[in-house]
């Protein structure tokens, strides 16, 4: 357990209503993720960040933003929400105290998109 | 690009089989990681492998890392039920970045 924590858990929400999905964590870690999980694709990094305003687009970016005004938390906003956005959400963090690059992830969002 | 195949895509096995799951890529990695997630939870960090040729055991479970570090593949003696989830491996996808890729995994269903 890597104090990561995600809220909400579960949110449906309608087409074309803005979505703002959290990630917290307690243990100081520069690096954090945020990827989705859906069925036949694994999971694909949406976007990162490498430190407080600094982030990078992953491979499925489009429709997303990102923030992350502390340390501690980052946000995942989807400014319109559609349908094929309806997936699993998981947040992550590269653990500083490894050498091996490892990620830990926190309990997902379910989002459901009408 | 760089990808990470997995194979098999589902597995579905009795009780005491072994199984075998291979990730495979193209692209050298520095190092590959092993995730095991259970249904409505994240993954969970099995191992790290880092050196070619390297083998780590973990109980049961054996993984190997290919000499040229292109593949890995984990092994599972005498499967339980326990071990019923689906598995991933995972890479840094670009030299320099600390952006991962994921293969598409491998649903291990293990019947008592």
């Amino acid at each position: 357990d890597a104090g990561i924590t995600q809220s909400p858990r579960h949110k449906v929400t309608e087409t074309g209503t803005p979505v703002t999905l959290r990630c917290h964590q307690t243990e100081n870690h520069r690096y954090m993720y945020w990827y989705r999980q859906d069925p036949g694709h694994g999971l694909r990094l949406i976007h990162y960040s490498y430190g407080v305003k600094d982030t990078d687009k992953g491979e499925v970016s489009d429709g997303y933003s990102v923030s992350r005004s502390k340390t501690e938390d980052f946000l995942l906003t989807l400014e319109s929400a559609t349908s094929s956005q309806t997936s699993v959400y998981f947040c992550a963090i590269r653990a500083r105290d490894t050498a091996y690059n490892e990620q830990f992830f926190g309990p997902g969002t379910r989002l459901t998109v009408l | 690009t760089q990808l990470l195949e997995q194979s098999p895509q589902f597995l579905s096995i009795q009780e005491g089989e072994n199984l075998t799951v291979y990730c495979n890529s193209s692209s050298v990695f520095s190092s590959l990681q092993w995730y095991r997630q259970e249904p409505g939870e994240g993954p969970v960090l099995l191992v790290t492998v880092v050196t070619g040729g390297e083998v780590k055991k973990l109980k049961r479970l054996t993984f190997q890392f290919g000499d040229a570090r292109k593949d890995s593949s984990l092994h599972i003696t005498a499967a339980q039920p326990g071990d019923t989830g689906l598995y991933l491996c995972a890479g840094i996808a670009t030299s320099g970045t600390y952006k991962y890729i994921f293969g598409t995994g491998t649903r291990l269903k293990v019947l008592a």
